[in-house]
């Protein structure tokens, strides 16, 4: 079974720092997508950004982008410029098509962003 | 915002007591899940169905059932709460296989 793993239960930033938020992933498939969700206190997920397996370059929106190392099975979120709405719980997904299409989440990091 | 709408919004029951939680979407997407929440667990997978009438288990799904009689509804029930099953429940849609998931806002349902 696919297992997906975030190290860090919370983290804090300064406002217009920039902070990394970690993620391992466990998986014998080649083909596969990863997402960032973002969950503010208002509990709606929102999609922050996804990842294709077969792509080697990494994925970027705005202030957010990942490193995705395939090899690790590595995939973290880097969020630039951190903004006080930054402020949420953070969940990494893995989504696989041979395990019945389940996206598998991480136990969430807290992110605190402090003026 | 995707239109997925879930109901009721808070629920609070009694042990024992029959539950039935509502996904109702307006995208004509394929795809609907119903996942729990939970602390430290992040979101784990209940049942989802990839069609009308075509359900199959998560990883979770013990003390649950689903039913899919239209395309835009999907039912969660709880045949007889346990107070295992306090959470919060999150319905999600998804166009194709391959399209991100889109969630509703959750029900956070208590059982006394």
């Amino acid at each position: 079974a696919q297992t997906v793993t975030q190290s860090q239960p919370e983290m804090s930033v300064q406002e217009a720092e920039t902070v990394t938020l970690s993620c391992t992933y466990d998986t014998s498939e080649s083909d596969y997508y990863l997402f960032w969700y973002k969950q503010p206190p208002s509990r709606q997920m929102i999609l922050v950004i996804r990842q294709e397996a077969y792509k080697q370059q990494n994925a970027t929106e705005n202030r957010f982008s990942v490193n995705f190392q395939k090899a690790a099975k590595s995939f973290s979120l880097k969020i630039s410029d951190s903004q006080l709405g930054d402020a949420a719980m953070y969940f990494c997904a893995y989504r696989n098509w041979n395990a019945g299409n389940m996206l598998t989440f991480g136990g969430g990091t807290r992110l605190m962003v402090k003026p | 915002d995707a239109g997925i709408t879930q109901s009721p919004r808070h629920k609070v029951t009694e042990t024992g007591t029959p539950v039935t939680l509502r996904c109702h979407q307006t995208e004509n997407h394929r795809y609907m899940y119903w996942y729990r929440q939970d602390p430290g667990h992040g979101l784990r997978l209940i049942h989802y169905s990839y069609g009308v009438k075509d359900t199959d288990k998560g990883e979770v799904s013990d003390g649950y059932s689903v039913s899919r009689s239209k395309t835009e509804d999907f039912l969660l029930t709880l045949e007889s709460a346990t107070s295992s099953q306090t959470s919060v429940y999150f319905c999600a849609i998804s166009e194709f296989d391959r399209s991100p998931l889109h969630f509703g806002n959750g029900t956070r349902l208590t059982v006394t």
